[in-house]
């Protein structure tokens, strides 16, 4: 099956500076990469996610890339903000599983201001 | 909007008893999932359900068992609570390919 390796596992930046999460995956058949934030005592929800079929997305500050030949694909959050404070998630899956996830270990990000 | 609702928030449970997390989705999703959150570990599916009486085996299954008997409410029971049970359980459903998580069930078995 599927196995998800996220890195680093804690990250401390100061406000205004550039974060940036990577993941590895194991699974050549991957091809939906979703992303995860989660606050503090507050349910996971989804903020961006990106095909197989399209190597880099951005919406507003963050931004997903994709390397499929390396298996790897990465989170960059610009003009780090407090409210970007959370744990983060990275997940793959290949569509013939039905969306059955496979969650990185998380990366907990603190936006010191 | 999206509402997926659980039972309870938190919940302390002793060795050996048998425990009923539910979870509501109010969106007509077809797919529902069972999550368990610890530090460190990310989260680990334990069993999801495509349809009504309808399960599959997540990553972690054993100690576990699931029912589905309608649409809108997946259950997650845990025969015989043991301590490394302790955890955090997220339940979800999916549009799409988006998953809405519910608020979480915090278990500690003692």
């Amino acid at each position: 099956g599927e196995n998800v390796e996220q890195h680093p596992s804690t990250l401390s930046v100061q406000e205004g500076d550039s974060a940036v999460i990577k993941c590895t995956y194991s699974d050549s058949a991957s091809n939906y990469f979703p992303w995860y934030k989660q606050e503090l005592g507050k349910r996971p929800q989804l903020i961006i996610d990106i095909r197989s079929n399209v190597g880099e997305k951005k919406d507003q500050r963050i931004a997903v890339t994709l390397n499929k030949t390396a298996k790897h694909f990465s989170l960059h959050i610009t003009e780090t903000q407090p409210e970007d404070s959370a744990v983060y998630f990275c997940a793959a899956t290949p569509e013939a599983a039905g969306n059955k996830l496979t969650f990185g270990g998380g990366t907990r990000v603190l936006v010191k201001p | 909007d999206v509402k997926v609702t659980q039972s309870s928030r938190y919940l302390v449970k002793r060795t050996g008893e048998k425990v009923f997390l539910e979870c509501v989705q109010d969106m007509d999703h077809e797919n529902m999932f069972w999550y368990r959150q610890d530090p460190g570990l990310g989260l680990r599916l334990i069993y999801f359900s495509y349809d009504v009486k309808m399960k599959e085996k997540g990553d972690i299954p054993e100690g576990y068992s699931v029912s589905r008997e309608k649409k809108e409410r997946f259950s997650l029971i845990l025969e015989s609570a043991s301590t490394n049970q302790t955890s955090m359980y997220l339940c979800a459903s999916r549009l799409g390919y988006e998953q809405y998580f519910g608020p979480g069930t915090r278990l500690t078995v003692t």
